[in-house]
This record gives structure tokens, C-alpha cells and sequence, in this order.
């Protein structure tokens, strides 16, 4: 079975100062992994996402994220944040053999941005 | 231009109440879902459907009924509804063909309360 672990239930940060959302996940078979942020009130949106290639994947809003397989671990990190970004951020796995499978969340990451 | 959406936004009803939540998508996928938000954020997968057809099935009290009239739409049937089922309510859909790569995309939630 697979599982997700989202090792900061809350992360508070000064503006412009960097962040890392911590994320690790245990799986049998291999899989792909997912960033989706949840703004106040509104629904899941994609951030970025590995599926295979290059282990540093970007978004266009400036978060990066990088798959170790070696430490089954695939944190996000931004270098300088903005008031903007304060939303719940879910790390999600998905079994690569399986298309249509369903995605297993972490428990999420509340990251809240302060001036 | 909404990819997936959903209606309505905000339910409130008594328990007991039967009530429905509908899900379309204009994306033009062939699998559709929906996914449980817990007060503590926490989401998980309640149904998936393929085509029509149901693949997907996670423990889901036979009081929810999951029906799927054409690709495009999944809607979700709530008999006698219970206070535990007060939560955020998401479609999501994604396209599976082999080879390329499948992302979920998510509507904006419905926001159950019974009361």
C-alpha cells in the first residue's frame, strides 16, 4: 500500500524568505508524484508534478520540487515567498503501472506567508 | 471557461435529507472522480469511473451512488445523509490512454453541512 507523509502540518514564513514543504512517501511500485495547492476556500490546482525525465521539476509561479528516489522523498521549495502564496499545499502519489488509479494525499501543509 | 465544474458550490440540509451533487468536465476525459475533504483537510478517493463504468470503489457507505450518464458527467446521490457527512464534496477527472502521461484535475469542491 502506498502512503504519503507531509512531515509540517503548518509552516509560518516572513515574506520574501524561502520555504521548503517537506514530503515523503513509502510505495512498493513506482510511481509519479504530484504538488497541488489549495487557495482559501477553492478547490485543488495542479503545481507541478514528476512523472519521469530530469528529478527537479518546476512550476511557473516559481516552486520547485525534487524527487529522490534513494530518500522516497519529493519536497517543494521556493526560494523567496509572497503573501500570495499562502494556501494548503498536498503532496499526492500515484501508482505508475496503474492509469486511473486513484491519488493517495498527504495530510497537507498549511503554509502561511506573514509581511 | 471552466474545466471541471460542479453544482452547487454550498449545500445545507438536514439529516436525513437525500441530496445530489453534480460534476461535469469539458476537457473531453474519459475518467472521472470524486473525493472526500475531512474537516482536518484530509481528501480521499470515494469513486472513479471509466467510461461510464465504475473502477474504482473505496468503502463507501452504499448510501452514496455515484452515476455517470456520459463521460462528461458524474454525479454523486447522497441518501439519507448523516452529520460525518458534512465535508467538501471534489469531482476531479484525467485522461487515460497508455503511454502518455495522466494528471487529475479538480473542480472547485462543494461545501456539504448537515445539520
Amino acid at each position: 500500500a502506498q502512503s504519503v507523509t507531509q512531515l509540517d502540518s503548518q509552516v509560518p514564513v516572513f515574506e520574501e524568505a524561502p520555504v521548503e514543504l517537506r514530503c515523503n512517501y513509502s510505495s512498493s511500485v513506482s510511481v509519479y508524484l504530484f504538488w497541488y495547492v489549495q487557495y482559501p476556500n477553492q478547490g485543488l490546482q495542479l503545481l507541478l508534478k514528476y512523472l519521469s525525465g530530469s528529478t527537479l521539476v518546476e512550476s511557473i509561479n516559481g516552486f520547485e520540487a525534487e524527487f529522490n528516489k534513494s530518500q522516497t522523498s519529493f519536497h517543494l521549495r521556493k526560494p523567496s515567498v509572497h503573501i500570495s502564496d499562502t494556501a494548503e499545499y498536498f503532496c499526492a502519489v500515484r501508482d505508475s503501472y496503474n492509469q486511473g488509479g486513484k491519488l493517495i494525499f498527504g495530510q497537507g501543509t498549511e503554509l502561511s506567508v506573514k509581511p | 471557461d471552466t474545466a471541471v465544474s460542479q453544482t452547487p458550490k454550498y449545500l445545507v440540509t438536514q439529516m436525513g435529507n437525500d441530496k445530489s451533487i453534480k460534476c461535469e468536465q469539458n476537457l473531453g476525459h474519459d475518467t472521472m472522480y470524486w473525493y472526500k475533504q475531512d474537516s482536518k483537510k484530509f481528501l480521499k478517493i470515494m469513486f472513479s469511473y471509466n467510461n461510464k463504468e465504475l473502477i474504482i470503489n473505496e468503502t463507501v457507505p452504499n448510501r452514496f451512488s455515484p452515476k455517470s450518464p456520459d463521460k462528461a458527467h458524474l454525479n454523486l446521490h447522497i441518501n439519507s445523509l448523516e452529520l460525518g457527512d458534512s465535508a467538501v464534496y471534489f469531482c476531479a477527472s484525467s485522461q487515460i490512454d497508455r503511454g502518455l502521461e495522466e494528471t487529475q484535475y479538480f473542480g472547485p469542491g462543494t461545501r456539504l453541512l448537515v445539520l
